[in-house]
């Protein structure tokens, strides 16, 4: 059964900062790779995904993933207070989706 | 104006008694889940539906049933609640385009079983 886990658990920047967000996965068959972004009391939206090995950009944030080592990442560039959310990672072969436990970003003025 | 909505947006329960939550999409997407979320925490899904009037079960259905009568609606039954059952609890619908079944989100229910 996929296992899906994020780290750090939470995490406080200054406003401008480069933040990295983890997380690994334990199914090498794993297809798509996915960061969601949830602000306070919404609901999740997603943010970005990756299906192949390297890294993918658009605007302030790139992707990295490495199936070898079963990892992926989430880089923010110049953060903004506006990012500060719940982050979830999440893995899917198929239509099942399973989620991490969540980052919880805190940027700082 | 939302493609996945539900409701009710909050409910207050008793123990013991039952709970129906609904949720209805106008994506026509084919996928359809029920996720909980415990505070601060990920989502972990329980039940979910790849066509209408069929469901299976996700990684915690103990103390849930599903029903989807529709493509466009999905829900969520608690016969018996139970303290734990205290969750905001999503919906969300998917379709496979590009392989990706990207999770469109409901806006949530706020469940507190008392």
């Amino acid at each position: 059964q996929q296992n899906v886990q994020q780290s750090p658990e939470s995490l406080i920047v200054p406003e401008g900062a480069r933040t990295s967000l983890n997380c690994t996965f334990s199914d090498s068959a794993s297809q798509y790779f996915w960061w969601y972004r949830q602000h306070s009391g919404k609901a999740p939206k997603a943010l970005m995904s990756i299906f192949s090995n390297g890294e993918k950009e658009e605007g302030r944030f790139t992707i990295h993933l490495n199936k070898a080592s079963l990892h992926f990442s989430l880089h923010i560039r110049d953060s903004q207070p506006s990012d500060s959310a719940l982050y979830l990672c999440a893995v899917s072969g198929g239509y099942k989706v399973v989620f991490g436990s969540g980052t919880r970003l805190l940027v700082s003025p | 104006e939302a493609a996945v909505t539900q409701s009710p947006r909050s409910k207050v329960a008793v123990t013991g008694g039952k709970v129906t939550l609904s949720c209805h999409q106008t994506n026509n997407h084919d996928y359809m889940y029920w996720y909980r979320q415990d505070t601060g925490h990920g989502l972990r899904l329980i039940h979910y539906s790849y066509v209408a009037d069929s469901t299976e079960k996700g990684d915690i259905p103990d103390g849930y049933k599903a029903s989807r009568p529709s493509q466009e609606n999905f829900s969520l039954i608690l016969e018996l609640a139970s303290l734990s059952q205290t969750a905001v609890y999503f919906c969300a619908s998917s379709d496979r385009t590009g392989g990706s079944y990207e999770q469109y989100f409901g806006p949530g229910t706020r469940l507190t079983v008392l």
